[in-house]
């Protein structure tokens, strides 16, 4: 079945570039996209790309994707504390009505000054 | 743009009681979701609709989970009886179609059951 694994925790100064880590398991994804959730809110789109791309770059951030090990990254440069949140890595599942989102589990940013 | 509103923010009771939530997705958007996110996890789709119907309810505990969206718009869920382990933050969610992977979320609902 669909799977999507991220590591738990990062830690960087602010300043630094982050890079966040991903593996998804299905190969139909057609995007696989960023989500950010910051303390109490619900989650917001950062970024997605298609799967036919292996890199997509959108001001500080960095979409890298190798398709063949199925490993998504995520790049922040210049971190700022304001970058400290949740992000999420999600791959959509296609069925016969429609797709729907898989989330990883989430990968927690601790931004340092 | 208004975003989605969700209600209540935050919801305590009593295990074995009955709870809902309520949605109102962004005007114009087909596609509404109802997601549940327990502490230190992703958030994981109970139901799907598109406009009024059910496209996806595969993952809903159906002997006590419920939800509904008449008229196309705003969605009701509803638990009964809640248990322990429902303790989680419940996020809704809109889009305009039912096959894209943008989504706009609520700021959920926090529901502790003790």
């Amino acid at each position: 079945g669909e799977d999507v694994e991220q590591s738990l925790f990062l830690s960087v100064r602010e300043g630094d570039s982050s890079v966040i880590n991903c593996t998804y398991t299905d190969s139909s994804s057609t995007y696989l996209y960023w989500y950010k959730q910051e303390p109490g809110a619900g989650l917001q789109l950062l970024t997605y790309i298609f799967s036919n791309m292996d890199m997509k770059q959108d001001q500080r951030l960095t979409v890298l994707l190798n398709k063949k090990d199925k490993h998504l990254s995520l790049r922040i440069a210049d971190t700022q504390t304001g970058d400290s949140a949740i992000y999420f890595c999600a791959e959509i599942s296609f069925y016969n009505q429609g797709g729907k989102l898989i989330f990883g589990q989430g990968t927690e940013l601790s931004v340092k000054p | 743009e208004a975003g989605v509103a969700q209600s209540p923010r935050y919801k305590i009771i009593e295990k074995r009681q009955s709870v809902a939530f309520w949605c109102n997705p962004i005007s114009g958007h087909a596609t509404l979701y109802w997601y549940q996110q327990i502490l230190g996890q992703g958030p994981k789709l109970l139901i799907q609709f598109q406009n009024n119907g059910v496209v996806d309810d595969s993952q809903l505990p159906k002997d006590r989970f419920s939800a509904e969206r008449l008229k196309g718009v705003d969605s009701t869920l509803k638990i009964q009886p809640a248990k322990l382990e429902d303790s989680a933050v419940y996020l809704c969610a809109s889009s305009l179609d039912v096959q894209g992977g943008k989504l706009f979320f609520g700021s959920g609902t926090q529901l502790s059951v003790l």
